[in-house]
């Protein structure tokens, strides 16, 4: 089945500064790749997803890029701000019958003001 | 349009019992999903429901089960508790049609603690 390997498990960062999350999946046919952010007492927030006939897609201050070939996507998060603070998941799903979401470990993002 | 919704937000069972965790999905969402996250195990897929059928399982005991209504509304069954049950239980709903199918949403969770 999938595995989804996640790096690193924190991460800390100076406001202003560029946050970059790393994500390796195993199974080929994987082909939706969510983020989620997840504040605490809160359940995990959709903030960007890629598909994978799409090689980077972009929203605001927030990108992700995939690579099919090495089978790794990437989360960036530039001019990073406090709240931003959170963990944030990568997950990979097959998606051609269903939803069955496999997620990273997660990375606790700390911004520090 | 109002998000998902999962109830009760928090429980306490003892060992043993068994308790059901409600989710309402988005409106106009036919398929909701279910999943447990712990510290240790992170967030883990229990099953799938889509038009009141169970359409994906994850690697859960049997006494983990789940239902759907023909409104989308979804249950999940925990049944002979155990300490290990104790974790975070999430509902996520998506739409499973246009372009936005893949797409999934999470509730808030349910945090079941069992002593």
């Amino acid at each position: 089945g999938e595995n989804v390997e996640q790096h690193p498990s924190t991460l800390s960062v100076q406001e202003g500064d560029s946050a970059v999350i790393k994500c390796t999946y195993s199974d080929s046919a994987s082909n939706y790749f969510p983020w989620y952010k997840q504040e605490l007492g809160k359940g995990p927030q959709l903030i960007i997803d890629i598909r994978s006939n799409v090689g980077e897609k972009k929203d605001q201050r927030i990108a992700v890029t995939l690579n099919k070939t090495a089978k790794h996507f990437s989360l960036h998060i530039t001019e990073t701000q406090p709240e931003d603070s959170a963990v944030y998941f990568c997950a990979a799903s097959l998606n051609n019958y269903g939803q069955n979401f496999v997620f990273g470990p997660g990375t606790r993002l700390s911004v520090l003001p | 349009k109002a998000g998902v919704t999962q109830t009760p937000r928090y429980l306490i069972k003892t060992r043993g019992q068994q308790v059901t965790l409600s989710c309402s999905p988005i409106s106009g969402h036919r398929s909701v999903s279910w999943y447990q996250q712990t510290p240790g195990q992170g967030l883990q897929f229990l099953f799938e429901y889509f038009s009141e059928t169970q359409r994906n399982k994850g690697n859960f005991p049997g006494r983990f089960s789940g239902r759907q209504f023909s409104n989308s509304r979804s249950e999940m069954n925990v049944s002979t508790l155990e300490l290990g049950d104790s974790a975070l239980y999430l509902c996520a709903s998506s739409q499973n049609a246009g372009p936005n199918s893949y797409e999934q949403y999470f509730g808030p969770g349910t945090r079941l603690t069992v002593t």
